[in-house]
Formats: C-alpha cells, sequence, structure tokens
C-alpha cells in the first residue's frame, strides 16, 4: 500500500487564487512527521513546511499552510493568493520514527503534484 | 546556509560502466539519503548513511552501492550501467534531530 497519496497529478489555478494540494498518508507509527517540498523546473528541492504528528496547532510559514487532520490520516497544503513563481512541482512526505535505529530519519515521498498558476 | 553540491548536473554513461555520484555537504549533518526520481513515481530512496563508513538499504538498493568513508561525502556507485538507471538522482542531507532534509541540485543520469 501507498504510504503518501498525491491524488492530483496536475492542477491548474488562477494567480492569486487560493491553492489545495492534497496528501493523504498511512502508518501506524504514533510518532511521524509531514513535509511539503516544492521542486521547481530548476530541479532543486526547496522544504517548505513541516507539521508533527504531537502538534496541535496547524503549521503555517508565510503563505504556506498545511491543513492537517490526523483522524482522517490527512496533511493538505494550502497556499494562499498564488504567485507565479508557485509553479513548480509539490512533494508531500512522511517520516517514521525507526526506534530500532536511532537517527534515521527516512522519508517517503508521494508521487507528487505538478501546480500551474495562470496569469 | 547548509550547501549540497553534486559532481555533475548531467552526466551521459553507456551500458556496462561504473558511474560514480558524489555528494558533499558542508555542515557537518550526520544522515545523507540517496534518492532517484522519475515521472509518476516521485523519489524513491536507494540508500542512505547515518555515520561514516555505515549505510543502509533504502527501497530500491539493488544495482547500487555507497560509500562513505567521511562525514562529508556520500557517493552513490553504479557498478555496471543499465539504461533502467536512467533518472535525476538528488542527495539529501540532516541532522538526526532535524525536521527537514536538504537537497543538491540532483544529478541527471542518462545510460545509452
Amino acid at each position: 500500500a501507498q504510504k503518501i497519496t498525491q491524488t492530483q497529478p496536475g492542477m491548474f489555478v488562477q494567480e492569486k487564487e487560493a491553492v489545495t494540494l492534497d496528501c493523504t498518508y498511512d502508518t501506524s507509527d504514533p510518532s511521524y512527521g509531514l513535509f511539503w517540498y516544492k521542486q521547481p523546473s530548476s530541479g532543486e528541492m526547496i522544504f517548505l513546511i513541516y507539521q508533527g504528528s504531537y502538534d496541535q496547532q496547524n503549521a503555517t510559514e508565510g503563505r504556506y499552510s498545511l491543513n492537517f487532520q490526523k483522524a482522517r490520516k490527512s496533511a493538505n497544503l494550502v497556499i494562499s493568493a498564488s504567485q507565479l513563481g508557485d509553479s513548480a512541482m509539490y512533494f508531500c512526505a512522511m517520516r517514521e520514527a525507526d526506534i530500532s535505529n536511532f537517527g534515521n530519519e527516512k522519508l517517503t515521498f508521494g508521487t507528487g503534484t505538478r501546480l500551474t498558476i495562470i496569469p | 546556509d547548509v550547501k549540497v553540491t553534486q559532481s555533475s548536473r548531467y552526466l551521459v554513461k553507456r551500458t556496462g560502466e561504473k558511474v560514480f555520484l558524489e555528494c558533499v555537504q558542508d555542515m557537518d549533518h550526520e544522515n545523507m539519503f540517496w534518492y532517484r526520481q522519475d515521472p509518476g513515481l516521485g523519489l524513491r530512496l536507494i540508500y542512505f548513511s547515518y555515520d561514516v563508513k555505515m549505510k543502509e538499504k533504502g527501497d530500491i538498493p539493488e544495482g547500487y552501492s555507497v560509500s562513505r568513508e567521511k562525514k562529508e561525502r556520500f557517493s552513490l556507485i553504479l557498478e555496471s550501467a543499465s539504461t533502467n538507471q536512467t533518472s535525476m538522482y538528488l542527495c539529501a542531507t540532516g541532522v538526526y534531530t532535524g525536521n527537514e532534509q536538504f537537497f543538491g541540485p540532483g544529478t541527471r543520469l542518462t545510460v545509452l
């Protein structure tokens, strides 16, 4: 079974509109972390936002917020007031704690969503 | 700022060649990772290392090996390159207690 599912291969959004990128995850580990990365056409992976499984509040970083619904195992990324520079691939990822190997922090990535902002 | 560099942005090799991809980080991070990225598959973990001379298999280690002789350098080795190893390869680094991984610019490898 997929551990991270991103169901939107591509999205087109008008500039200045808000965008929600979907991410669902699957884990039985009570301690985990969820990440969103942006990958522009240049190829570099840019960290956007992090949510820990025990965090009470939804994470926010500037125009980015993470809509964390633990019971639904959902961690959607919300971009407010989209800009042309937001056009990129977006990846959701999960880190599960591996207590058998301290310091071992592997990430599992989804397949990504390609976001295109239309002027 | 963390800097993660990879030896080449683009590389073209022939089937059967031995290929070395180098990754160097300048922030003294313990963990280093090699991923490959393919369209529709996202990033998949090949190997990772949490200390010098330590290595662990990721999800798709077949056909690859790694070397970590120094803390700042993590090499990915394709012993005998094959066409199905044509891909984008991304190196990443992180600390034990940190949250994010920091990525290099990637190497786009083509095996002919």
